[in-house]
């Protein structure tokens, strides 16, 4: 099956870290970018960042709200990709997706998502 | 404060059509494919329509998408309670700021 599984969520206190995983399965992993998007409760989708393939040279980028403070990375033999998330801040708080893109500029794979809760 | 503007609200009766529009600038929209996502309640986004109009697989046609200059519209015909969901346009952004950007978001009330 063709899947996305975030994890790694949880409650974190202002200034504190957490790193998340999504493990893919069903197509080729290692070829594919991917991206992190949020959701605060009640608001719209936020683009947080993305990692490319080896064959672009695993090049990443992140929204002007995460840069400096979050890092994407993924291990292909794992087929997983990650967000290491520092220096955290309660307006982090959301929803985070992982998701697939298709050459088109769509996303057209989506994890259920994990929930980042960030409160004293 | 979103970088594509979408209405935050619109509504219509069962079987009737709806339009949603999406409004960006040549940094985005004018110059990249358009895409639309649907949220059901408590759930994942899920791709209704990419490169401006065409439909994945699953999809009925009683979606539809359109782009013209640096706006983009999806419509909905035939409209079912099922289909009450928030609706995201998306895309991508040349400036600095951001790979992909998205709309606010709109939620699509059946009465």
């Amino acid at each position: 099956e063709v899947q996305l599984v975030e994890s790694g969520g949880g409650l974190v206190q202002p200034g504190g870290s957490l790193k998340l995983s999504c493990a893919a399965s069903g197509f080729t992993f290692s070829g594919s970018a991917m991206h992190w998007v949020r959701q605060a409760s009640g608001k719209g989708l936020e683009w947080v960042g993305r990692i490319r393939s080896k064959a672009n040279s695993y090049a990443t980028a992140y929204a002007a709200s995460v840069k400096g403070r979050f890092t994407i990375s993924r291990d292909d033999s794992k087929n997983t990709a990650y967000v290491q998330m520092n220096s955290l801040k309660t307006e982090d708080t959301a929803v985070y997706y992982c998701t697939r893109p298709g050459a088109g500029g769509y996303f057209d794979l989506w994890g259920r998502g994990t929930l980042v809760t960030v409160s004293s | 404060q979103s970088v594509l503007t979408q209405p935050p609200s619109v509504s219509a009766a069962p079987g009737q059509k709806v339009t949603i529009s999406c409004s960006g600038s040549s940094s985005n929209i004018g110059n990249n494919y358009v895409s639309w996502y649907q949220q059901l309640p408590g759930t994942a986004p899920k791709l209704l329509i990419y490169e401006n109009n065409k439909r994945p697989s699953g999809i009925p046609d009683r979606f539809s998408g359109s782009k013209s200059g640096t706006s983009a519209t999806l419509g909905i015909t035939g409209l079912q309670t099922g289909d009450e969901a928030d609706y995201y346009c998306g895309t991508w952004d040349s400036s600095l700021s951001a790979d992909v950007v998205f709309g606010g978001g709109t939620k699509l009330t059946v009465l």
